[in-house]
Formats: structure tokens, sequence, C-alpha cells
């Protein structure tokens, strides 16, 4: 079965550190892109980036550039994207995604960070 | 980058009826790579349509897409009581990706 599977839901302070993690299994994990979509409460879908993990080319949206890091280990199928300085604003549902020509088509069941003192 | 205004906000239909939902763009979409997804409260979203036009594995066919340049259209030819979501459209055929600011299908 194709699939991507998300780490679980993160509470965080604001200033804190995070990384969290998407797993491809199913298919070849190098040649699709991973998709990072951003949901904050009650609101719609904002497409932060994509990184390819077959050679990391990484993509980001003007708005995530300098916010966040995505990354990928081929060797272990996982995609990440970290926070090195954790706010208030970044509490939110995060999505991954298989990407490719045909746009988004393997979603993950998403993460929950909650950031709050 | 491309901003996508998706109309109406909501659309209060029966069971039954069909749906139109709008997405249009404020430049010419390239490729006419559009995609339409689905999202239920407490789901990740699911695509339903890519290229504009084309159904998505398992998706059921009283849902098609149409549309090219800056306007394009989701219909739902009728609506069964699991279509009511909340419906975005996508473009990825200009970088960066954008999505439109969803359109709610509820129940009248």
């Amino acid at each position: 079965e194709v699939q991507v599977v998300q780490s679980g839901a993160e509470v965080k302070k604001p200033g804190e550190s995070l990384k969290i993690s998407c797993k491809g299994s199913g298919y070849s994990f190098t040649t699709y892109w991973i998709a990072w979509v951003r949901q904050m409460p009650g609101k719609g879908l904002e497409w932060m980036g994509t990184i390819y993990p077959g050679d990391s080319d990484t993509i980001y949206s003007p708005s995530f550039q300098g916010q966040v890091t995505m990354s990928a280990d081929k060797s272990i199928s996982t995609a990440y994207l970290q926070w090195s300085s954790l706010k208030a604003s970044d509490t939110a549902m995060y999505y991954c995604a298989r990407a490719g020509l045909y746009s988004s088509d393997i979603w993950g069941q998403g993460t929950m960070v909650t950031v709050s003192s | 980058e491309i901003v996508l205004t998706q109309s109406p906000g909501t659309l209060s239909l029966s069971p039954g009826e069909r749906a139109t939902l709008s997405c249009r763009a404020s430049q010419s979409v390239s490729g006419s790579y559009l995609a339409w997804f689905q999202q239920k409260p407490g789901q990740a979203p699911r695509l339903l349509i890519h290229g504009a036009s084309s159904r998505a594995t398992g998706i059921p066919d009283r849902f098609s897409g149409s549309g090219s340049g800056t306007d394009f259209t989701l219909t739902i030819s009728r609506l069964e009581p699991e279509d009511f979501a909340v419906y975005y459209c996508q473009q990825y055929g200009n970088s960066p990706t954008t999505f439109g600011g969803g359109t709610k299908v509820e129940i009248k």
C-alpha cells in the first residue's frame, strides 16, 4: 500500500525547536516530491514548499522561506520539517503529501503542532 | 505568485442536487495544472481531480472538472450525503504552488 505516515502531535513552548517527520512507503521515495502544507485552526490550506528526496532539491513558498527548513533522508524514506525557534503563530496542523505530475495524491494523517507558554 | 479565488464561499444544497464550484486564477495556469481536493472535518485533504479534468484513482464519476487558462470548475452531478465537505482548488503549474480559499458545500 502506498502511504505516507507522519509523526505524532507535539506541544512546545515558544522559542523551542522542533522537527517533525513524514515516512513514505509502498513506492519509490526518491522519485516523487514531498510537499508540506499548513492548516491553521479553522482556516484553509497553505502550501509551504516541497523537497525532492532524490537529491534534496527544495522549493519554498516565499511566505515560508527562512521560517522553516525541509530536509530528507532517503536511506530511511523520511522527509522532515523543522523549526529553530517556534512561535505561537506556528500552531497548526501540518500535512505532508506525495507530489508529482498528478499534484499531491497521497497525504499523511497530519501532525498537530501546538505552541503555547 | 498566482492567486486562486474560489466562489461561492459557501454553497447550501440538498442531496441529489448539482453543485458547481468555481476557481478563478489571477493569471493563466501553466499546462492546466489545476487540482481539486475534498476535505472533511478532522481528515486530511483527498485529491479528486488533477490536470483540470482527470479524476484521481477511485473518485466516483459524479465528480468532474473542467476549464483552462484562468477559469476552472468542479461539478458534482448529484450530491451524495458524503459529499458535504470543503473543496479546495490548487494550481501546481507555476511556482510557488498555491491553494484557493475553499468552498464549503453544506446541507440545505
